[in-house]
């Protein structure tokens, strides 16, 4: 059964404070390891698909990489705005998306 | 814009009442999920739909009903034999083919 676990469950830093969310995973044939964005009362944003180990993708303060067995979303210099929950999922052979618990990030000024 | 929406944003029932929640699409995607999503948990697949007149149960398909009459609707009844079904709940959609899933502003319900 695929299986998805973020850590840690909550993060605050300080405005500049660099980190990184993780996400763990087992899929039985990766077919997409996805991020998404979500407001508190919203739908997720949609941020990164990663297909393959090694992979890695940047948007703004946010880049994305992939191993065989997790992903880590690092966030550079982040910005209050930045404060949301991140949501990894993946996509095994069974087309379905796994979704983790999230990671609730808040960025302090 | 093209987009998903989901209506009502916020809904009371009471119990013993059936709700229906409606989420339309112009995206012209062929796929639509229904998720439920609750306090510190992940996403929960209710139901999806890769083809119009077609819909499969997912991970908690009790004491919900879907139809896929056109393309662009995928409504969600949600029916009194569901047990608890004060949530978030999520609708989404994604091309014929396609990988990434996107998603509407959700649905809360209350049950009162």
């Amino acid at each position: 059964e695929d299986q998805v676990t973020q850590s840690p469950e909550a993060l605050r830093l300080q405005e500049g404070e660099s980190s990184s969310l993780n996400c763990s995973y087992t899929v039985s044939g990766l077919r997409g390891l996805f991020w998404y964005r979500q407001d508190p009362g919203k739908g997720p944003e949609f941020l990164f698909t990663l297909y393959s180990a090694g992979e890695e993708k940047e948007k703004e303060r946010l880049k994305a990489t992939l191993t065989k067995k997790e992903s880590f979303l690092h966030i550079t210099a982040p910005k209050p705005e930045d404060s949301a929950t991140y949501l990894c999922a993946v996509r095994g052979g069974a087309q379905k998306l796994v979704f983790g618990q999230g990671t609730r990030l808040t960025i302090n000024p | 814009d093209g987009g998903i929406t989901q209506s009502p944003k916020y809904l009371f029932r009471k119990e013993g009442q059936n709700v229906t929640l409606s989420c339309e699409q112009n995206l012209n995607h062929d796929a639509m999920y229904w998720y439920r999503q609750d306090p510190g948990q992940g996403l929960r697949l209710i139901y999806y739909s890769q083809i119009v007149n077609d819909f499969q149960k997912g991970d908690i398909a009790e004491g919900y009903s879907v139809s896929r009459e056109k393309k662009e609707s995928f409504p969600l009844t949600v029916t009194s034999a569901q047990k608890n079904p004060t949530a978030f709940y999520l609708c989404a959609s994604t091309q014929a083919g396609g990988n990434t899933i996107y998603f509407g502003e959700g649905s809360w319900l209350t049950v009162v």
